[in-house]
Formats: C-alpha cells, sequence, structure tokens
C-alpha cells in the first residue's frame, strides 16, 4: 500500500531533550516536507526537500533540523525542545515539486507535548 | 514569496445547503490551486485542485473556480452532508520549479444536520 508512515504518533517529552520523529515514504517521491499544525495558524511548512541531500528552510525552520539521506525517509529533529514546540506535526511526500499531477500526501501525524 | 489568505475561518451551513470558501493570493505566477480537506483527527488529502489554464473544475457535488485577473479561487460545494465537516485548505504554487506549495490558515465547515 503507497503510503508516508511518521513515528511516533504522539510523543510528550521535557524541554531540552532531543529528540526524532521519523517520516518514510515508500512511493519512490523525490519531494518531501515536513509541516506543523496550530489552531488558527494552518499548515505551516518546517523545512522541505527536493531529492536526496537537498533541503531547504520552509516558514517557520527555527529549533528544528532536517536531513534527507536516503530518498524514502526524511526524519525531523529537534535538538533542545521547547514548549512553543507543542504542536501537530505532519510529514508529506509527492512525485516531485514540478510534476504535472504533484497531489502531497501526507503521513498520519504525530502530536508532540513538551513539557 | 505567495501569501494565501483564506475565508472565513468557519462556516456553519444546514445539510442541503451550499458551502463556500475563497482563497486570495499574491504572486500572480502562482498556477496551481488544491484544496484539501481534513476530517477531525486525521491527516489532510486533497479533494480538488484547479491549474491556471481552466476557470472552473467540478467534481460531483464539489467545484472549484478560478479568477487569475483578480488573483482569488474558490471552493463550492453543493448539497452539503455531515460528511462534508471538517477543516478545508486552500493552497497556492508555481507548477515548475522549486516553488513549495503555500497554504491557506483553513475554514473549519459544520455541516448542521
Amino acid at each position: 500500500e503507497a503510503q508516508v508512515t511518521q513515528n511516533p504518533r504522539y510523543l510528550i517529552t521535557v524541554t531540552g531533550k532531543k529528540l526524532t520523529v521519523t517520516c518514510s515514504q515508500n512511493m519512490n517521491h523525490e519531494y518531501m516536507s515536513w509541516y506543523r499544525q496550530d489552531p488558527g495558524l494552518g499548515l505551516r511548512q518546517i523545512y522541505y526537500s527536493m531529492n536526496v541531500e537537498v533541503t531547504d528552510k520552509g516558514d517557520v525552520p527555527e529549533g528544528y533540523k532536517v536531513s534527507r539521506k536516503e530518498k524514502r525517509n526524511f526524519p525531523l529533529i529537534l535538538e533542545s525542545p521547547s514548549p512553543n514546540q507543542t504542536s501537530l506535526y505532519f510529514c508529506a511526500s509527492s512525485l516531485r515539486l514540478a510534476a504535472t499531477y504533484n497531489e502531497q500526501f501526507f503521513g498520519p501525524g504525530t502530536r508532540l507535548t513538551v513539557l | 514569496g505567495e501569501n494565501v489568505e483564506q475565508h472565513p475561518s468557519t462556516l456553519s451551513v444546514q445539510e442541503g445547503d451550499s458551502a463556500v470558501i475563497k482563497c486570495t493570493y499574491s504572486d500572480s505566477a502562482s498556477n496551481y490551486f488544491p484544496w484539501y480537506k481534513q476530517e477531525l483527527g486525521k491527516r489532510p488529502q486533497l479533494i480538488i485542485d484547479i491549474r491556471s489554464n481552466v476557470g472552473e473544475k467540478k467534481d460531483q457535488r464539489i467545484a472549484v473556480t478560478l479568477n487569475k485577473t483578480a488573483k482569488h479561487f474558490s471552493l463550492h460545494i453543493t448539497e452539503t452532508q455531515p460528511e462534508d465537516s471538517a477543516v478545508y485548505f486552500c493552497a497556492a504554487s508555481m507548477n515548475s520549479g522549486n516553488t513549495p506549495l503555500v497554504f491557506g490558515k483553513g475554514t473549519r465547515l459544520s455541516v448542521i444536520a
């Protein structure tokens, strides 16, 4: 089944404790992206990747890191989480950014709480 | 860069009535306009999209219209049903190069039975 998976789905952590949220897709998509969703603010892009070893900042990259060593994986790293990073996080992928049909497929989401 | 404004932020309609959600965008170079639906507790999913070479596109009870001159596009849902209740996001991008999608802030639609 074609899908985007994220782990963990739920995470409660404390300020300053490094964490990684994994994202994987099995559709051979070139483009992958991370969003955070907060009430009233919609979907804000954190980082995106056009292909392996190519990453770019989105609208709200502060406090986050990403890497794209393999095509299928795009982990989101919070080196020192803070309470303002409490949010619902979505990973998404699409065939490529400039494709004719570039539907973005979203993962199930990761609800992160930083105490 | 691109900026997408979406209105209204919340919308309540009676079952069977129509619902209209409007979005404006700032970058005249944008040419791809998708709409995503996010049901409660679920992930956003694409429901319809339109490209700048057409002015309207329909899919059963859902339609999207685009006015490139005014830089706005709208989602129309006719004969609304309770299962249409969700958050709807519009988005815009240039369908070329390396310009990511920019999303609106979303509209929470409630269909009252």
